[in-house]
């Protein structure tokens, strides 16, 4: 079982659509829960970031960590032709940047006008 | 405020050639740095890390090398390349200590034929 699980699309959801994305991981020891947006043939640029479980709200994105479930999502609302993009999430047990950061392979998300 | 630059931006190699691609960090002292490997439709692999100069952990075997000649340069090198070296090389930083985000470079698409 891969340690971080992601269902790598395409997704494809009319401009306006509420949008979620979802990991799944077999890790209990991972606390430091983010989400990255990662537009073609350029760098992942961090979108959110959250520790332990509970929600968190930036804007039009909210992410999600159950921790219970071993659960995180990230749920984008109105959503935008700009979203277009693929979406990483990523993982790591300790507050220290000693321990590695396991990602996700990604989810393509298109957004059509 | 922090800024990553990588270079170059593209490029294509014989199979059997040197590489050297190049990573430097402004506006931070003393960061984590971090190489990693994205091949096509598939997640972030963790090349190398390092905490300071001079300082190389490597996560997987392969004919790449990293050097950290300064605190806020990373190299990542090959002596000779394989056809299976391809894919977009990512470099990026964390703050030693911090929280678990990490920032990404631009990226280096590299071709090997």
């Amino acid at each position: 079982q891969k340690e971080v699980e992601q269902d790598p699309g395409p997704l494809s959801v009319p401009e306006g659509a509420i949008v979620s994305l979802n990991c799944t991981y077999s890790n209990s020891a991972f606390q430091y829960f983010m989400w990255y947006r990662q537009y073609s043939r350029k760098g992942p640029e961090l979108l959110m970031y959250t520790y332990s479980s509970g929600n968190k709200e930036d804007g039009r994105f909210t992410a999600q960590v159950d921790k219970s479930s071993k659960y995180i999502s990230l749920f984008i609302r109105d959503s935008q032709p700009s979203d277009s993009a693929t979406y990483l999430c990523a993982m790591s047990a300790s507050g220290t940047s000693y321990d590695k950061v396991i990602f996700g392979p990604g989810t393509s998300l298109s957004v059509i006008p | 405020s922090q800024t990553i630059h990588q270079w170059p931006a593209t490029l294509v190699q014989p199979v059997g050639s040197p590489l050297s691609l190049e990573c430097t960090v402004e506006g931070t002292s003393n960061p984590n740095l971090y190489w990693y490997r994205q091949a096509a439709g598939r997640g972030l692999q963790l090349l190398f890390y390092s905490v300071g100069i001079g300082q190389i952990s490597s996560e997987v075997p392969q004919n790449l090398s990293a050097s950290r000649p300064q605190d806020r340069q990373f190299i990542l090198s090959s002596k000779k390349l394989l056809l299976s070296d391809s894919g977009f090389y990512l470099c990026a930083w964390s703050v030693p200590g911090g929280e678990e985000t990490q920032y990404f470079g631009p990226g280096t698409r590299l071709l090997v034929l």
